[in-house]
């Protein structure tokens, strides 16, 4: 099966940098993904990491360590708006996800 | 595109009651996801589809729950009878075939937030 760990919650100011972590077990890897969820929203796909390195996508990037079952998630210039849940997920074939319990991002001004 | 449709986007019946959860998925993705939020539980996976068939419903709680894909453009996921712990927010899902997509996005539609009182 699968399991994933996040922290529960992170704090920051506004324009500041935050670092989500999140650590895995799976039997299979298809590739660790992030999500975004607003208070009363839907997810929403915010990156994929099949391969060890860092992917950057304007403000966010996410960063992958197969051998060490490790990601994070980057968030830089942090916005109000950023505010949300954040959700690491493994797949374990190209279909299934698995979701961690989320880490909920509270911006201050 | 509408994006994934679900209805109603909120229920609220008694105990015992049956309820139905539809979704319509984005045209032209072949995988389906229901999935159930709380709290406690955090986002889990009730079951998925592929072609209308479904292949994996590990995560149905029990028999009290089903689900059915009759066509492409249509789902539902059935309680029946209801419990106040089936109480949760319920998302359907969707994502395009494999080739299509380098990676496995999916796609959320707004959720049906389920009250059993």
């Amino acid at each position: 099966g699968q399991s994933l760990e996040q922290p529960s919650e992170v704090t920051a100011v506004e324009g500041a940098i935050v670092q989500i972590n999140c650590t895995y077990q799976t039997s299979g890897f298809y590739g660790l993904s992030w999500y975004q969820q607003h208070d009363g929203g839907a997810p929403t796909f915010l990156s994929y990491n099949a391969l060890d390195g860092l992917e950057e996508t304007g403000r966010f990037s996410s960063f992958l360590s197969r051998s060490d079952s490790y990601g994070y998630l980057l968030l830089q210039e942090l916005q109000m708006k950023d505010s949300a849940s954040y959700f690491c997920a493994v797949g374990s074939g190209y279909s299934t996800l698995t979701f961690g319990k989320g880490t909920m991002l509270l911006v201050s001004p | 595109d509408a994006g994934v449709i679900q209805s109603p986007r909120h229920e609220v019946t008694e105990m015992g009651q049956e309820v139905t959860l539809r979704c319509k998925p984005i045209s032209g993705h072949d995988y389906l996801f229901w999935y159930r939020q709380t709290m406690m539980r955090g986002l889990e996976l009730l079951i998925y589809f592929n072609n209308n068939v479904p292949i994996d419903d590990s995560g149905m709680p029990e028999d009290r729950f089903s689900a059915k894909m009759p066509n492409a453009s249509f789902s539902t996921l059935k309680i029946q009878p209801s419990e106040p712990r089936d109480s949760a927010v319920y998302f359907c899902a969707s994502s395009p075939p494999r080739g299509r997509a380098v990676y496995n996005e999916q796609f959320f539609g707004p959720g049906t937030r389920l009250t059993v009182l």
